[in-house]
């Protein structure tokens, strides 16, 4: 079953402006990770957050976790055309053990 | 070094062929992975490897059949395939099966199935 489910599934910004994408999920997580795909390449990992961690920066990119909601979010900030990619959340569930499940992902286009 | 390799980068194969997709990382994990991607669809767990043992079968098809000859190398082994197969196959390692420990995918490779 879909563990992650993100919003928006698509989004088109101004190079400059601020993305924001959106994850819910169903279970108990023990962490929730992002991940961005560029189109038809591998994924590369951007950030982990830890159930018990609120919120961690890495550069550009804020992640937030609300567990209570069962929902983190993904900010970009000051985005760029080589951003373009699509995002994906995926989160390791507590009940699932190493079974790591993705959402269907954000494809965000960053316009120039 | 923080890399998977993945081999072939493309492959089209037969319905009746037997092909082989390899994967390759010396990062040290000790989980690997094979997930199938679908264009515009997130990737989809098929197997988990954990110390070289198959830990997990997401019911997949016995047409598909992994092995893992060593703690950085993972083959999957693909005959008898069909169409609907056609996807881009990842391949990824952990340092280890337990929860907290960063994936990491390869470019993958990219399967049609004539």
């Amino acid at each position: 079953s879909q563990q992650g489910e993100e919003d928006p599934q698509a989004l088109s910004i101004q190079e400059g402006e601020n993305a924001t994408m959106n994850c819910s999920y169903k279970t108990s997580i023990n962490n929730l990770q992002w991940y961005r795909q560029n189109s038809g390449r591998g994924l590369v990992h951007l950030i982990l957050i830890r159930s018990n961690e609120r919120e961690k920066h890495s550069g550009r990119l804020r992640v937030t976790l609300d567990t209570s909601k069962k929902s983190s979010s993904l900010l970009i900030t000051a985005s760029r055309a080589a951003d373009t990619a699509s995002y994906f959340c995926a989160t390791d569930a507590r009940d699932y053990g190493q079974n790591f499940v993705f959402g269907p992902g954000t494809r965000l286009s960053v316009l120039p | 070094d923080t890399e998977v390799t993945q081999t072939p980068k493309h492959l089209v194969m037969g319905m009746t062929n037997k092909k082989s997709l390899k994967c390759e990382q010396h990062m040290g994990h000790r989980a690997m992975y094979w997930y199938k991607q679908k264009a515009k669809k997130p990737p989809e767990l098929m197997f988990v490897y954990s110390y070289e043992k198959l830990s997990i079968n997401e019911s997949v098809p016995s047409r598909f059949s992994p092995e893992c000859p060593n703690s950085s190398l993972l083959n999957l082994h693909l005959h008898a395939l069909q169409p609907e197969d056609s996807a881009l196959y990842l391949c990824a390692s952990s340092l280890g099966s337990l929860s907290g420990n960063t994936i990491y995918f390869g470019e993958g490779s990219w399967l049609t199935v004539v």
